[in-house]
């Protein structure tokens, strides 16, 4: 089977830093993902990792541990319309299982 | 990557009836994928949307309930059968456009149905 957690909530002021954990367990591994999704509108991609290490992509970043079945997304200056539910998801066979979400408030 | 327009976007249904969802892609996709997201959960996946024969459904979900139509690689439906209040949840769909790793998925804008 599989699991997949991230924390359910998260709090940032803007300008600041939030970093969203994921540990996973699965009977297969052909990447992960992590997806953004506003209130009412579809999940849209923001990285993928494969190997071990960093990804940055401009404001975000992702990192991922194979070993250890662990990945985080680093979102760095905070601005308002960062505040959505970031998904965790991981590939086996083509298909993506996804992590319940993690929603992110960002504050004035 | 591609865009999925899917409708309805949203649904209000009595119980007992049935409704289908359609999505159409603007580019040829791989794969075709049907989720579905209740309040505060994951996404699940539902089925893979085969082209040209039955969808392959996960644990869970049955073809009876769940009917899937897939006739080429930019189009598919899905079908909620005999509905009751409990298949009330965002109706999903998403597509690959290649089999490589790094290759995303990308989804419609969903289907909010509610079953009364």
């Amino acid at each position: 089977g599989q699991n997949i957690d991230q924390p359910t909530e998260m709090t940032a002021t803007e300008g600041a830093i939030v970093q969203i954990n994921c540990t996973y367990q699965t009977s297969g591994f052909n990447g992960l993902f992590w997806y953004q999704q506003h209130a009412g509108e579809a999940p849209t991609f923001l990285s993928y990792n494969v190997l071990d290490g960093l990804e940055e992509k401009g404001r975000f970043s992702s990192f991922l541990s194979r070993s250890k079945g662990y990945s985080y997304l680093l979102l760095k200056e905070l601005q308002m319309k960062d505040s959505a539910s970031y998904l965790c998801a991981v590939r086996s066979d083509y298909k993506l299982s996804f992590g319940a979400g993690t929603t992110v408030t960002v504050r004035a | 990557s591609a865009v999925i327009s899917q409708k309805p976007s949203r649904d209000i249904c009595q119980r007992g009836t049935s409704l289908t969802i359609q999505c159409q892609v603007d580019s040829q996709v791989t794969m075709m994928f049907w989720y579905r997201q209740q309040p505060g959960q994951s996404l699940t996946l539902i089925a893979t949307a085969n082209q040209g024969s039955e969808a392959t459904y996960e644990s869970g979900f049955v073809i009876d309930k769940f009917p899937i139509s897939r006739p080429n690689l930019t189009f598919s439906t899905l079908t909620v059968s005999n509905m009751s209040p409990e298949d009330s949840s965002i109706y999903l769909c998403s597509g690959t456009a290649g089999l490589t790793r790094n290759t995303e998925a990308f989804f419609g804008q969903g289907t909010r149905l509610t079953v009364v």
